[in-house]
């Protein structure tokens, strides 16, 4: 199946900067979601763009979507240190039913206070 | 409280040996799903259940078997026969059969002796 790819890997700010993931993709898609993991848990629901919007606001939370360059990018403003955590794209494939998303590797978030 | 619940959060198995992972859900969804989760990597679909009595393979389902007798509850049994178990299991589930925003139990990590 076609992942997502998130990048960076790793990335660590200082608290109150910006975070900027971003999450590439292969197929065309019905929709792309953004889910955040904090360490040993499970996943939560973040945001949830569909393949005719551009982008989405969510709190402090920002996500655009490119389906020309099949891109999609997470900001997150202002950050916390609560926001240390993995981000995870995942796409739904056009087509795709139940089992229609697949997971990206993540992008690991740091906050430094 | 609506949510899902998994457990243990912690299970070990010898060789040899069947393991069940419980996951029970009380947010009415229909749609029920298996993933597993390894070290730096993203969640890889094993099973799904879009309705009771009813369930799909998913990408990595050779090693593992589910039911669906309730609506409420879908476990998962690692066989023997899965020879690589270790790792970070987590279901989720979402309201209808789309795919769309899932939600996610806290996980079970299950490791062999």
């Amino acid at each position: 199946s076609q992942q997502g790819e998130e990048d960076p890997q790793a990335l660590s700010i200082q608290e109150g900067e910006n975070a900027t993931m971003n999450c590439s993709y292969k197929t065309s898609i019905n929709n792309l979601q953004w889910y955040r993991q904090n360490s040993g848990r499970g996943l939560v629901h973040l945001i949830l763009i569909r393949s005719n919007e551009r982008e989405k606001h969510s709190g402090r939370l920002r996500v655009t979507l490119d389906t020309s360059k099949k891109s999609s990018s997470l900001l997150i403003t202002a950050s916390r240190a609560a926001d240390t955590a993995s981000y995870f794209c995942a796409t739904h494939h056009s087509g795709g039913g139940a089992d229609g998303l697949t997971f990206g590797k993540g992008t690991h978030l740091i906050i430094q206070p | 409280d609506g949510g899902i619940t998994q457990s243990p959060k912690y299970l070990f198995r010898k060789e040899g040996q069947n393991v069940t992972l419980s996951c029970e859900q009380n947010l009415n969804h229909d749609a029920m799903y298996w993933y597993r989760q390894d070290p730096g990597q993203g969640l890889r679909l094993i099973y799904y259940s879009q309705i009771v009595n009813d369930f799909q393979k998913g990408d990595i389902a050779e090693g593992y078997s589910v039911s669906r007798e309730k609506k409420e509850s879908f476990p998962l049994t690692v066989t023997s026969a899965q020879k690589n178990p270790t790792a970070f299991y987590l279901c989720a589930s979402s309201i209808g059969q789309s795919g769309e925003k899932l939600f996610f139990g806290s996980g079970t990590q299950l490791s062999v002796l």
